[in-house]
């Protein structure tokens, strides 16, 4: 049973370029979660969604950054005209729907991304 | 709201001493409670979690937290570390009216040969 996957594991991007940062949740699993880890920070959530609705994007900065889950395929957290503080480790998670029981959100491996 | 403390940066253990971690949280309602751990360039890997029940929980390679309703803490715990424990523990809580976890800073963990 595969895990949570995401790729690219590494991006590098100068400033002004687009990120697309991808995510398949784990099988059977039709929520995801996006965070952003920043050193000496910890882990900050940013969306909550399920596919072809966001449900939660109160950590989203307002501009340049999107999510989206379709309806086939992965999630994609989209970061247009990257500056250098984005820079940063984006995680993705996976969860069942809420409410069967199963609470845990289990991780992908991350997508690093460095801006120049 | 929801939020987690983990007072400490960094915790170093001698190999073979038991070790703890700790985390304190907030939370209107009822928590669940999770500890995660990270290896290094690595992903977040499941260690255990609380939702009910008995206070002390169980998880895997030997690992173990303490639910303490009253001091709104969970602290990780292992009787005896090992070097391959040295990693960065993450805590996390959810309210149960919530689908969102939220993570602590993390601690680095180091135990020393």
């Amino acid at each position: 049973n595969a895990g949570v996957m995401q790729n690219p594991r590494h991006l590098v991007r100068r400033r002004g370029q687009e990120a697309r940062l991808r995510c398949s949740p784990m099988k059977g699993h039709s929520h995801v979660y996006w965070y952003r880890q920043l050193p000496e920070e910890g882990l900050k959530f940013m969306v909550y969604l399920q596919k072809e609705n966001i449900i939660d994007e109160s950590g989203m900065p307002k501009e340049r950054f999107s999510a989206e889950f379709p309806k086939e395929g992965p999630s994609i957290l989209r970061i247009q005209q990257v500056v250098r503080g984005d820079s940063a480790a984006y995680f993705c998670a996976s969860s069942p729907p809420p409410g069967t029981g199963a609470i845990i959100a289990y991780f992908g491996p991350g997508t690093r991304l460095t801006v120049l | 709201a929801q939020s987690v403390a983990q007072p400490e940066d960094q915790v170093n253990v001698a190999e073979g001493n038991p070790l703890t971690v700790k985390c304190t949280y907030s939370v209107s309602g009822n928590p669940y409670l999770f500890w995660y751990v990270q290896y290094p360039n690595r992903g977040l890997q499941f260690l255990l979690k609380y939702i009910t029940g008995d206070n002390l929980v169980k998880g895997s390679y030997g690992f173990e937290a303490e639910f303490n309703k009253s001091q709104t803490s969970f602290h990780l715990k292992k009787p005896s570390a090992l070097v391959s424990d040295s990693a960065l523990y993450f805590c996390a809580v959810r309210d149960y009216g919530s689908y969102i976890p939220t993570f602590g800073r993390g601690t680095s963990l180091i135990v020393h040969p």
